[in-house]
């Protein structure tokens, strides 16, 4: 079946920092990624959607300058989190094909 | 606006059926039900989905009433790795971008 690769599966950086989150598709070709975010206790909230070889669509109050999404391939979208602060500390998963998750990513910002 | 309702919390016996509502009074004719949990710190799973005849795999079984306002996942066998939260979610087949609610945190007890 189709399987989604995310990593790191978990981060720590400290504030001021940028950090990039990978997410690959490994057995097919992925024209559209999403991008979540979850807080601890809470459900998943859609940040971004991901196209190849175009900008990224940012849900409403995402800052696009803050949360950089590259889908340079069929394969592969990037998430970076620039100039990390502690509230950017989350639970950040992606998603394909609108079944398939990636494993997800815990960032944590000191 | 949430286009699903699920109780917050369920308990269930290890072994026994474990029934998980939804109700979804606003489905569009073009919407399907879709179920995913999620076991904590991973990305969601997909469980089942359906249009409006009940569905079955090995995973789960979706009953989805005859007005398709409200289904029901069942978990014949519950087993404490069921444990997790799940959620309903109601989409176009296929669209990528998904709005997860609060779902409803089962808990498979020994």
């Amino acid at each position: 079946g189709a399987v989604v690769s995310q990593h790191p599966s978990w981060v720590i950086c400290k504030s001021g920092t940028s950090v990039k989150i990978e997410c690959r598709s490994l057995d097919f070709q992925a024209t559209t990624m999403f991008w979540y975010r979850q807080f601890p206790k809470q459900s998943l909230m859609l940040m971004a959607t991901s196209n190849e070889g175009s900008k990224a669509t940012y849900e409403q109050g995402v800052e696009k300058d803050k949360f950089l999404i590259n889908h340079a391939s069929l394969t592969l979208s990037t998430l970076t989190v620039t100039s990390a602060h502690p509230e950017d500390s989350s639970f950040y998963i992606c998603s394909a094909r609108g079944y398939t998750f990636g494993s997800g990513t815990r960032l944590t910002v000191v | 606006d949430a286009k699903t309702t699920q109780p917050t919390s369920m308990d269930c016996a290890e072994g026994r059926a474990a029934n998980l509502p939804c109700n979804h009074s606003t489905i569009s004719g073009n919407e399907y039900v879709y179920w995913y949990r999620q076991i904590h710190s991973q990305g969601p799973q997909y469980i089942i989905h359906g249009l409006k005849n009940n569905e079955t795999n090995e995973m789960a079984s979706l009953i989805i009433t005859e007005d398709r306002k409200s289904s029901t996942l069942i978990l014949p066998h519950a087993t404490l790795r069921d444990t997790a939260v799940y959620y309903c979610i109601v989409r176009v087949l296929d669209s990528g971008d998904m709005r997860f609610g609060a779902g409803t945190r089962l808990t498979v007890k020994p």
